[in-house]
């Protein structure tokens, strides 16, 4: 299994200029999740999933849509880039079986808006 | 809304001392807590969990105590070694939703 992965794993917009970063778990979970990371602010939730079809808003949705037609695949677009989008994104998938949870992440897509 | 804070932000120990860090949850829906560690320039791993239903579990030489009617949770580290040095968040995840609240993570340095 190659995990949860994530591409591109550097990029750098313009501002205004939209893109998509991309998720992918083989891992069949059904629950995949956005966060964003900048320094002293931990991780914040962007959007999350809880299965195909199913999406949420997270702590900080504004200026980023998601969609999940199918379990592997959880894109994020950025509709308008601004500075403030600067960050470094995770992607993270989990499962529950007997009771038990992991989420695991993604390597990280470093975004730089100018 | 709901959030999550971590004390300290900044922890410096010395090699074989222990360190201890705290986090405080506003949910009372949460019933899932789990703890990363981040090493610079990767991803966060997992490293311990509990649930709402047990007071604490160990891993070797980690350990997670919680105190729900407080809603305090904290991990204890003992034995601290240099590969101990990184960045650890702690989390609450609602138990109705699917929703992460992550703390603002504490940098631990282990001096040898």
């Amino acid at each position: 299994n190659a995990g949860v992965t994530q591409t591109p794993k550097f990029q750098v917009l313009k501002t205004g200029q939209s893109m998509t970063l991309q998720c992918a778990q083989d891992m069949n979970h059904e629950y995949m999740s956005w966060y964003r990371q900048d320094p002293g602010m931990g991780l914040r939730l962007i959007h999350y999933s809880v299965g195909a079809g199913i999406t949420d808003q997270g702590e900080v949705p504004n200026g980023y849509n998601v969609s999940r037609s199918t379990t592997e695949d959880f894109p994020l677009r950025l509709l308008s880039a601004a500075p403030s989008q600067t960050s470094v994104y995770f992607c993270a998938s989990s499962v529950r079986v007997g009771g038990q949870e992991t989420q695991y992440f993604g390597p990280g897509t470093r975004l730089l808006v100018l | 809304g709901e959030n999550v804070e971590q004390h300290p932000s900044t922890l410096s120990v010395q090699e074989g001392d222990s360190a201890v860090i705290k986090c405080t949850y506003s949910d009372s829906a949460s019933n899932y807590f789990p703890w990363y560690k981040q090493e610079l320039g990767k991803r966060p791993q997992l490293i311990i969990d509990i649930r709402s239903n047990v007071g604490e579990k160990k891993d070797q030489r980690i350990a997670v105590t919680l105190n729900k009617t407080a809603k305090h949770f904290s991990l204890h580290i003992t034995e601290t070694q240099p590969e101990d040095s990184a960045v650890y968040f702690c989390a609450a995840r609602n138990s109705g939703t699917y929703k992460y609240i992550f703390g603002t993570g504490t940098r631990l340095k282990v001096l040898a």
